[in-house]
């Protein structure tokens, strides 16, 4: 069984150009997270996704991150305009359900704005 | 106050002994507690997972949680240098809905 997958791994771009990044859950697990993870930091919640619908996105920073997860599967997350702050590794997670359960990563997108 | 709390250590232990970190929490609605390993470059993968009271043995791990006291303990018995890693502690609000993680603990196995 296929992991979650995420790409770009790598991402360096200049401040203020836009970035986008992809995650495929894994099979069935209709949960899907956006974390941030700063250097040092644990992973920050950014957005919650129950299928298709958007169930917690108060930490998203609106003005700048959208996010989307169309038909329940895939899920982009995109920042726009990026700003040196941004910089960080996003990292999705998906589980079975919502509540207390496990929660399996991706293997993150590092981003670097310069 | 942060919801979940560790001390980022680092944490250095010899080769064989056995290594202990700790987490407390602020949200007494929290139920459910996990530890995850996180190696340098990676992503966290979980490596126990504890939902009452007591102690839960696997393996060489054993986690421990005192609701009461709201504290999460996780032991490493016979540390090995492959165990060097950051150990997130992570907790399930039912209110909140949500898991949120400590800023982890930087462990060290000395050979």
């Amino acid at each position: 069984e296929a992991g979650v997958v995420q790409s770009p791994r790598y991402k360096i771009i200049e401040k203020k150009q836009p970035v986008a990044f992809w995650c495929n859950p894994i099979s069935g697990h209709n949960t899907l997270y956006w974390y941030r993870q700063n250097l040092g930091q644990g992973p920050e919640l950014l957005i919650r996704y129950e299928n298709e619908e958007a169930v917690d996105d108060s930490q998203l920073p609106k003005d700048r991150f959208s996010a989307e997860r169309l038909k329940g599967v895939d899920s982009t997350l995109k920042i726009q305009p990026a700003e040196l702050g941004d910089s960080a590794v996003y990292l999705c997670a998906t589980s079975i359900g919502s509540g207390a359960n496990v929660l399996t990563f991706g293997a993150g997108s590092r981003l670097t704005v310069l | 106050q942060k919801e979940v709390e560790q001390n980022s250590g680092p944490l250095s232990v010899p080769e064989g002994a056995i290594a202990s970190l700790n987490c407390t929490y602020s949200d007494r609605g929290s139920q459910s507690f996990f530890w995850y390993r996180q190696y340098s470059g990676k992503s966290p993968e979980l490596i126990m997972s504890i939902y009452s009271n007591g102690d839960k043995e696997d393996g060489r791990f054993t986690a421990q949680l005192n609701k009461a006291s709201q504290y999460v303990s996780l032991l490493i018995r016979d540390s090995q240098p492959s165990d060097s890693a950051t150990y997130l502690c992570a907790g399930y609000s039912g209110g909140y809905q949500k898991v949120t993680f400590g800023t982890g603990t930087k462990l060290q196995v000395i050979p």
